[in-house]
């Protein structure tokens, strides 16, 4: 059966740290993988995007790798702050043309401890 | 960025009341809108995608005529839960995207309806 697995539940960290979230699935072969930050109550925030022949992308104090032989991406979020604590939530995009709705995790709720 | 709103943000009715929630592309057509339910601790589900101009697609297991979906311009999709009851309570979100068929953009989330039925 297809599934999508994000590590953990939660997850807490001290500030300053890096944080790292995993996102692993099975029996998809996803054309893009996005990472999205949701708020209590709130929709969920695009924050970034990597494609299939891609290995690593990297915005400010974010990264994200993609290892499609794994079927796994990695989230880093360096020198965390308390500001970062949300739910981080991995989306698969199949991309099969023009608008395609995502699948997603159930997300891991991180807490940056001061 | 693109900007997607949803109205209301938060309604409570009582079982077997009808409720109709907006969801619009302030700044950018898009042909294309998603609407995902998300139950406590639980991931984004798609429930359907709704297509301007044409009926919307529905997921296994979402009953069509229970969430009426409406795209009646490219900036304005409407989902309807009627006659909705206590297990229907949930986060409802949207989503839409400003690219053209065969282009990779990124889609936009609303901020969410939560829907309490009592």
């Amino acid at each position: 059966s297809q599934k999508i697995e994000q590590n953990s539940e939660a997850l807490n960290i001290q500030e300053g740290k890096t944080a790292t979230l995993t996102c692993n699935y099975t029996n998809y072969s996803p054309a893009y993988l996005q990472w999205y930050r949701q708020d209590p109550g709130r929709g969920p925030v695009f924050l970034l995007l990597i494609r299939e022949n891609e290995k690593e992308k990297r915005k400010e104090r974010l990264k994200v790798t993609f290892d499609t032989t794994l079927k796994q991406s990695l989230f880093h979020i360096t020198a965390s702050q308390p500001a970062d604590s949300a739910t981080y939530l991995c989306a698969l995009d199949m991309g099969l043309g023009g608008n395609t709705p995502l699948v997603f995790g159930k997300g891991t709720r991180l807490s940056v401890i001061a | 960025g693109a900007v997607v709103s949803q109205h209301p943000s938060r309604v409570i009715c009582k079982s077997g009341t009808s409720v109709k929630i907006e969801c619009r592309s302030l700044d950018f057509q898009a042909t294309t809108m998603f609407w995902y339910r998300q139950f406590p601790k639980q991931s984004l589900m798609l429930m359907a995608t709704s297509n301007e101009g044409s009926k919307a697609t529905y997921e296994q297991g979402v009953e069509k005529d229970k969430f009426l979906i409406n795209h009646a311009s490219l900036t304005l999709s409407t989902l309807t839960v009627t006659s909705a009851h206590p297990e229907d309570s949930s986060f409802y979100i949207c989503s839409a995207s400003p690219g053209t068929s065969g282009s990779k953009e990124t889609q936009y989330f609303g901020p969410g309806t939560r829907l309490l039925v009592l």
